[in-house]
């Protein structure tokens, strides 16, 4: 149960478009479509941005998107706006009704 | 409106016990698995048990299996978790969350978190 990894940082202009990584291992991401994504408010609750790799919940902007490639997964964030500045987790699911998170990333919005 | 509200939690001295509780409403809780996650200060999210609808399925992470224990009470609408033999690396906000429907395998929603700081 090794936790993905994910960039510490990554930062953008407004309008400009970041993509965060997060990378596990055939156990996790590769071995399920089952990879979500939360973003995290300083002292706030988790909210979930996306799941099953790329479907958006209600109300999740379309300029959130999320993709997945072998053991990699990414979320992608375009035309970046001052609210998006927040931290974001990815997690998998890794079999047997147990999970797996990222370290995080703390987007910056310049 | 979907609300999860945690309590429970406290400063207790190493080799201490707690037991954390999750108020689930705005859902019918019999029909969601639920879930325990937590943040220690400055670090990242970690997932730490689930439990099936009918509670007779429980799931833990390697760090806390065999001192952590998921409970729920479907008549109450409440999630519990007790954590016996408390390390200072349990130190974290523990947060409840509604898993996905079955099909699938994600958190919908989650509570505010309740704090445990595990200190002599």
């Amino acid at each position: 149960q090794s936790a993905l990894t994910q960039p510490r940082s990554v930062s953008g202009s407004p309008g400009q478009s970041v993509t965060i990584s997060c990378t596990g291992t055939s156990s996790d991401v590769g071995g399920y479509n089952y990879v979500s994504w939360y973003q995290q408010y300083p002292g706030k609750a988790p909210k979930l941005m996306i799941y099953d790799v790329t479907k958006r919940p209600s109300g999740v902007p379309e300029r959130l998107s999320g993709s997945k490639s072998g053991n990699m997964a990414s979320l992608t964030i375009s035309g970046l706006q001052a609210e998006d500045e927040a931290d974001y987790y990815c997690c998998s699911y890794a079999g047997t009704y147990t999970w797996v998170f990222g370290g995080g990333t703390k987007l910056t919005v310049l | 409106e979907v609300q999860l509200l945690e309590s429970g939690g406290g400063l207790v001295q190493p080799g201490g016990s707690l037991r954390l509780s999750c108020a689930a409403s705005g859902f019918t809780f019999r029909s969601f698995a639920m879930s325990w996650a937590r943040q220690a200060p400055g670090e990242g999210l970690e997932w730490v048990s689930s439990i099936s609808t009918d509670g007779l399925r429980t799931y833990y992470a390697d760090s806390v299996q065999g001192r952590f224990t998921i409970f729920r009470d479907n008549s109450k609408n409440t999630l519990d978790l007790q954590i016996n033999s408390l390390r200072v690396e349990d130190t974290a906000v523990y947060y409840c969350a509604q898993r996905s429907v079955s099909g699938s395998f994600y958190f919908n929603f989650w509570g505010q978190g309740t704090l445990v700081t595990v200190s002599s």
